[in-house]
Protein backbone atom coordinates (compact mmCIF):
# COMPACT_ATOMS: atom_id res chain seq x y z
CA UNK A 1 0.00 0.00 0.00
CA UNK A 2 1.05 3.49 -0.61
CA UNK A 3 2.08 5.73 1.84
CA UNK A 4 3.18 9.18 1.97
CA UNK A 5 4.07 11.29 4.71
CA UNK A 6 4.87 14.99 5.04
CA UNK A 7 6.51 16.80 7.18
CA UNK A 8 6.19 18.73 9.56
CA UNK A 9 2.57 18.75 10.31
CA UNK A 10 2.39 22.14 10.98
CA UNK A 11 4.92 24.84 10.41
CA UNK A 12 4.73 28.40 12.04
CA UNK A 13 6.92 31.02 10.64
CA UNK A 14 8.28 34.55 10.48
CA UNK A 15 7.88 36.44 7.62
CA UNK A 16 10.81 36.98 5.71
CA UNK A 17 12.40 33.48 6.51
CA UNK A 18 13.04 30.39 4.65
CA UNK A 19 11.26 26.66 5.18
CA UNK A 20 11.20 23.26 3.18
CA UNK A 21 8.11 20.80 3.82
CA UNK A 22 9.42 17.34 2.80
CA UNK A 23 7.17 14.84 1.38
CA UNK A 24 8.63 10.76 1.33
CA UNK A 25 6.31 8.21 -0.41
CA UNK A 26 6.78 4.51 0.12
CA UNK A 27 6.75 3.38 -3.87
CA UNK A 28 8.24 4.10 -7.07
CA UNK A 29 6.54 6.69 -8.79
CA UNK A 30 7.37 9.56 -10.91
CA UNK A 31 4.16 11.81 -10.71
CA UNK A 32 4.11 13.98 -7.56
CA UNK A 33 1.57 17.11 -7.35
CA UNK A 34 1.70 19.76 -4.64
CA UNK A 35 -1.77 21.80 -3.70
CA UNK A 36 -2.77 24.16 -1.63
CA UNK A 37 -5.84 24.63 0.27
CA UNK A 38 -6.86 27.38 2.17
CA UNK A 39 -9.62 26.88 5.50
CA UNK A 40 -13.03 25.65 4.33
CA UNK A 41 -11.90 25.79 0.41
CA UNK A 42 -10.85 23.53 -2.36
CA UNK A 43 -7.46 22.49 -3.99
CA UNK A 44 -5.34 24.81 -5.92
CA UNK A 45 -3.00 22.92 -7.83
CA UNK A 46 0.41 24.62 -7.55
CA UNK A 47 3.05 21.58 -9.09
CA UNK A 48 3.17 19.11 -11.46
CA UNK A 49 6.69 16.97 -10.99
CA UNK A 50 6.54 14.31 -13.64
CA UNK A 51 10.60 13.33 -13.68
CA UNK A 52 13.87 12.84 -11.41
CA UNK A 53 15.11 15.91 -10.59
CA UNK A 54 12.35 18.13 -11.76
CA UNK A 55 11.99 21.39 -10.34
CA UNK A 56 9.69 24.18 -10.79
CA UNK A 57 9.29 27.31 -9.34
CA UNK A 58 6.64 29.64 -8.58
CA UNK A 59 6.81 32.98 -6.93
CA UNK A 60 8.20 32.25 -3.81
CA UNK A 61 7.29 28.65 -3.76
CA UNK A 62 10.00 25.72 -5.24
CA UNK A 63 9.23 22.43 -6.18
CA UNK A 64 11.84 19.18 -6.74
CA UNK A 65 11.77 15.89 -6.84
CA UNK A 66 13.82 12.81 -6.52
CA UNK A 67 12.23 10.19 -7.49
CA UNK A 68 15.52 7.35 -6.05
CA UNK A 69 14.93 9.04 -2.68
CA UNK A 70 10.85 8.89 -3.03
CA UNK A 71 11.11 12.63 -1.47
CA UNK A 72 9.96 15.90 -2.69
CA UNK A 73 10.22 19.07 -1.38
CA UNK A 74 9.17 22.46 -1.22
CA UNK A 75 10.55 25.30 -0.50
CA UNK A 76 9.21 28.80 0.56
CA UNK A 77 11.73 31.72 0.57
CA UNK A 78 11.09 34.54 2.08
CA UNK A 79 7.75 33.51 3.20
CA UNK A 80 4.72 36.52 3.68
CA UNK A 81 1.23 35.98 5.11
CA UNK A 82 -0.56 35.47 2.08
CA UNK A 83 0.89 31.72 2.23
CA UNK A 84 -0.82 30.49 4.83
CA UNK A 85 -2.51 27.31 4.51
CA UNK A 86 -2.56 23.83 4.09
CA UNK A 87 -0.25 22.45 1.62
CA UNK A 88 -0.25 18.38 0.49
CA UNK A 89 1.65 16.48 -1.60
CA UNK A 90 0.19 13.71 -3.57
CA UNK A 91 1.64 10.81 -5.37
CA UNK A 92 0.02 9.72 -8.86
CA UNK A 93 -0.89 6.08 -8.88
CA UNK A 94 -2.12 3.77 -11.56
CA UNK A 95 -3.41 4.00 -14.97
CA UNK A 96 -5.74 6.87 -14.02
CA UNK A 97 -2.94 8.55 -11.89
CA UNK A 98 -5.60 8.27 -8.62
CA UNK A 99 -3.98 10.89 -6.02
CA UNK A 100 -2.62 9.58 -2.73
CA UNK A 101 -2.40 12.49 -0.39
CA UNK A 102 0.17 13.09 2.33
CA UNK A 103 -1.22 14.54 6.16
CA UNK A 104 -0.71 17.82 4.63
CA UNK A 105 1.15 20.83 6.36
CA UNK A 106 -0.26 23.65 7.83
CA UNK A 107 1.58 26.76 7.28
CA UNK A 108 1.07 30.10 9.36
CA UNK A 109 3.15 32.68 8.83
CA UNK A 110 2.96 35.58 11.33
CA UNK A 111 4.92 39.24 10.97
CA UNK B 1 -10.78 29.90 -17.14
CA UNK B 2 -12.73 26.65 -17.25
CA UNK B 3 -13.69 25.45 -13.88
CA UNK B 4 -14.74 22.76 -12.55
CA UNK B 5 -18.42 23.10 -10.67
CA UNK B 6 -20.49 21.01 -8.29
CA UNK B 7 -23.96 21.15 -6.51
CA UNK B 8 -25.09 21.35 -3.58
CA UNK B 9 -22.66 23.28 -1.74
CA UNK B 10 -23.94 21.84 1.17
CA UNK B 11 -26.27 19.08 2.25
CA UNK B 12 -28.05 17.89 5.69
CA UNK B 13 -29.27 14.13 5.60
CA UNK B 14 -30.58 12.11 8.09
CA UNK B 15 -28.63 8.55 8.59
CA UNK B 16 -30.11 5.56 5.89
CA UNK B 17 -31.46 8.50 3.52
CA UNK B 18 -29.86 8.77 -0.18
CA UNK B 19 -27.94 11.23 -1.41
CA UNK B 20 -26.37 12.35 -4.89
CA UNK B 21 -23.52 14.93 -5.34
CA UNK B 22 -23.75 16.76 -8.52
CA UNK B 23 -19.99 17.33 -10.76
CA UNK B 24 -19.76 19.39 -13.58
CA UNK B 25 -16.52 18.66 -14.94
CA UNK B 26 -14.08 20.86 -17.22
CA UNK B 27 -15.61 20.42 -20.63
CA UNK B 28 -12.78 18.67 -22.91
CA UNK B 29 -11.78 16.61 -19.50
CA UNK B 30 -11.90 12.75 -20.11
CA UNK B 31 -10.80 11.76 -16.55
CA UNK B 32 -12.98 12.38 -13.38
CA UNK B 33 -12.43 11.71 -9.74
CA UNK B 34 -14.18 11.51 -6.78
CA UNK B 35 -12.12 12.25 -3.37
CA UNK B 36 -13.61 13.08 0.21
CA UNK B 37 -12.27 14.67 3.25
CA UNK B 38 -12.97 14.36 6.87
CA UNK B 39 -12.68 17.45 8.30
CA UNK B 40 -9.17 18.23 9.59
CA UNK B 41 -7.82 15.06 7.49
CA UNK B 42 -6.19 14.38 4.57
CA UNK B 43 -7.86 13.83 1.13
CA UNK B 44 -8.58 10.60 0.44
CA UNK B 45 -9.02 9.14 -3.20
CA UNK B 46 -12.35 7.19 -3.73
CA UNK B 47 -13.10 6.51 -7.76
CA UNK B 48 -11.66 7.53 -10.86
CA UNK B 49 -13.89 7.05 -14.19
CA UNK B 50 -12.89 6.66 -17.76
CA UNK B 51 -15.08 6.03 -20.87
CA UNK B 52 -17.87 5.31 -19.49
CA UNK B 53 -16.82 3.51 -16.90
CA UNK B 54 -15.01 2.93 -13.31
CA UNK B 55 -11.41 2.61 -13.48
CA UNK B 56 -10.20 2.36 -9.95
CA UNK B 57 -11.71 2.86 -6.86
CA UNK B 58 -10.60 2.23 -2.88
CA UNK B 59 -12.23 0.64 -0.10
CA UNK B 60 -13.96 3.56 0.88
CA UNK B 61 -15.86 2.72 -2.40
CA UNK B 62 -18.25 0.06 -0.92
CA UNK B 63 -21.53 -1.20 -2.39
CA UNK B 64 -23.30 2.03 -1.03
CA UNK B 65 -21.58 4.06 -3.33
CA UNK B 66 -21.76 4.52 -7.03
CA UNK B 67 -21.05 7.22 -9.87
CA UNK B 68 -22.92 8.30 -13.22
CA UNK B 69 -22.29 10.11 -16.30
CA UNK B 70 -25.86 10.64 -17.15
CA UNK B 71 -25.17 12.84 -20.03
CA UNK B 72 -22.14 14.50 -21.52
CA UNK B 73 -21.27 16.84 -18.49
CA UNK B 74 -22.54 16.18 -15.66
CA UNK B 75 -20.81 13.50 -13.30
CA UNK B 76 -22.59 12.58 -9.94
CA UNK B 77 -21.70 10.54 -6.64
CA UNK B 78 -24.64 8.62 -4.76
CA UNK B 79 -24.44 6.87 -1.73
CA UNK B 80 -27.39 4.74 -1.34
CA UNK B 81 -27.64 4.88 2.32
CA UNK B 82 -25.96 7.34 4.31
CA UNK B 83 -23.93 6.54 7.30
CA UNK B 84 -22.58 9.16 9.99
CA UNK B 85 -19.47 8.45 9.28
CA UNK B 86 -19.77 9.43 5.73
CA UNK B 87 -19.93 12.90 7.04
CA UNK B 88 -17.28 14.92 5.00
CA UNK B 89 -16.63 17.23 2.42
CA UNK B 90 -16.63 15.49 -0.86
CA UNK B 91 -14.49 16.96 -3.89
CA UNK B 92 -14.93 16.35 -7.57
CA UNK B 93 -11.80 16.57 -9.83
CA UNK B 94 -11.22 15.82 -13.80
CA UNK B 95 -8.02 16.08 -15.82
CA UNK B 96 -7.72 16.01 -19.76
CA UNK B 97 -4.61 13.02 -19.04
CA UNK B 98 -4.88 9.73 -16.92
CA UNK B 99 -1.27 10.05 -16.00
CA UNK B 100 0.68 13.38 -15.29
CA UNK B 101 -2.09 15.24 -15.87
CA UNK B 102 -3.36 18.09 -13.89
CA UNK B 103 -6.24 17.06 -11.44
CA UNK B 104 -8.43 20.15 -11.46
CA UNK B 105 -10.49 20.26 -8.21
CA UNK B 106 -14.12 21.65 -7.74
CA UNK B 107 -15.36 23.68 -4.72
CA UNK B 108 -16.88 20.47 -2.78
CA UNK B 109 -20.13 19.29 -1.67
CA UNK B 110 -20.21 19.18 2.81
CA UNK B 111 -22.09 16.44 3.54
CA UNK B 112 -23.40 16.32 6.89
CA UNK B 113 -25.25 12.86 7.85
CA UNK B 114 -27.28 13.21 10.90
Amino acid sequence: ELKVEQNPLFLSMQEGKNYTIYCNYSTTSDRLYWYRQDPGKSLESLFVLLSNGAVKQEGRLMASLDTKARLSTLHITAAVHDLSATYFCAVGNGETDKLIFGTGTRLQVFP
Amino acid sequence: EPEVTQTPSHQVTQMGQEVILRCVPISNHLYFYWYRQILGQKVEFLVSFYNNEISEKSEIFDDQFSVERPDGSNFTLKIRSTKLEDSAMYFCASSARGTGGTQYFGPGTRLLVL
